[in-house]
């Protein structure tokens, strides 16, 4: 079972909220683990979104939007990545990782398509 | 500002080595650690290595361990990823990052990337 997991598509659609979700394998527990978030276009490199961990320990990436919020959902051993107020521009690849095992580990990565 | 280009990628055959290099500029080299990140065609990420920022630690992969090594030279601002062993499963486009810490908190900012074909 990976580390990770994150759903392979999501669809929205404009102006609405889209959470994508990343969860932990079975004996991680989401509580001990930051979480960082990546968005990939095609053709280009990952563009660091933010990292959570708790409300008090958050960092949003130089020059993103607010609309682009993390969260935890402990009952699930997941972390979120909400967007709200979605614009055509969202659409791409969304990656979370975390440190792990003296590792980074990327989840598997959910298409956002905004339509 | 913040300048990252990667070199030497190309086609090998399965077994032989490559030598990656990324020029940095635009910041301060030494003071940071340096990632190596690759995405296979149409696939996902896959973190590679971390060399700390003076040389003093680095993490691999689990599978490029024993095959690969990261390495920097701080007087030129260069980061490198020595590839021994090159398997097929190696093909992607490499990347390498910049951390905003010195020993490795997160890849940061990137390249444009290298790509490396493993073919014969």
């Amino acid at each position: 079972q990976a580390v990770l997991t994150q759903p392979s598509s999501l669809s929205a659609s404009p102006g609405a909220s889209a959470s994508l979700t990343c969860t932990l394998r079975s004996g991680i527990n989401v509580g001990t683990y930051r979480i960082y978030w990546y968005q990939q276009k095609p053709g280009s490199p990952p563009h660091y979104l933010l990292r959570y961990n708790s409300d008090s320990d958050k960092q949003q990436g130089s020059g993103v939007p607010s609309r682009f919020s993390g969260s935890k959902d402990a009952s699930a051993n997941a972390g979120i990545l909400l967007i709200s107020g979605l614009q055509s521009e969202d659409e791409a690849d969304y990656y979370c990782m975390i440190w792990h095992s003296s590792a980074w580990v990327f989840g598997g990565g959910t298409k956002l398509t905004v339509l | 500002q913040v300048q990252l280009v990667e070199s030497g990628g190309g086609v090998v055959q399965p077994g032989r080595s490559l030598r990656l290099s990324c020029a940095a500029s635009g910041f301060t080299f030494s003071n940071y650690a340096m990632h190596w990140v690759r995405q296979a065609p149409g696939k996902g990420l896959e973190w590679v290595a971390l060399k700390s920022y003076d040389g003093s630690s680095e993490y691999y992969g689990d599978s490029v361990k024993g095959r690969f090594t990261i390495s920097r030279d701080n007087s030129k601002s260069t980061l490198y990823l020595q590839m021994n062993s090159l398997r097929p499963e190696d093909t992607a486009v490499y990347y390498c990052a910049r951390d905003p810490s010195p020993f490795g908190e997160f890849p940061f900012g990137w390249g444009q990337g290298t790509l490396v074909t493993v073919s014969s």
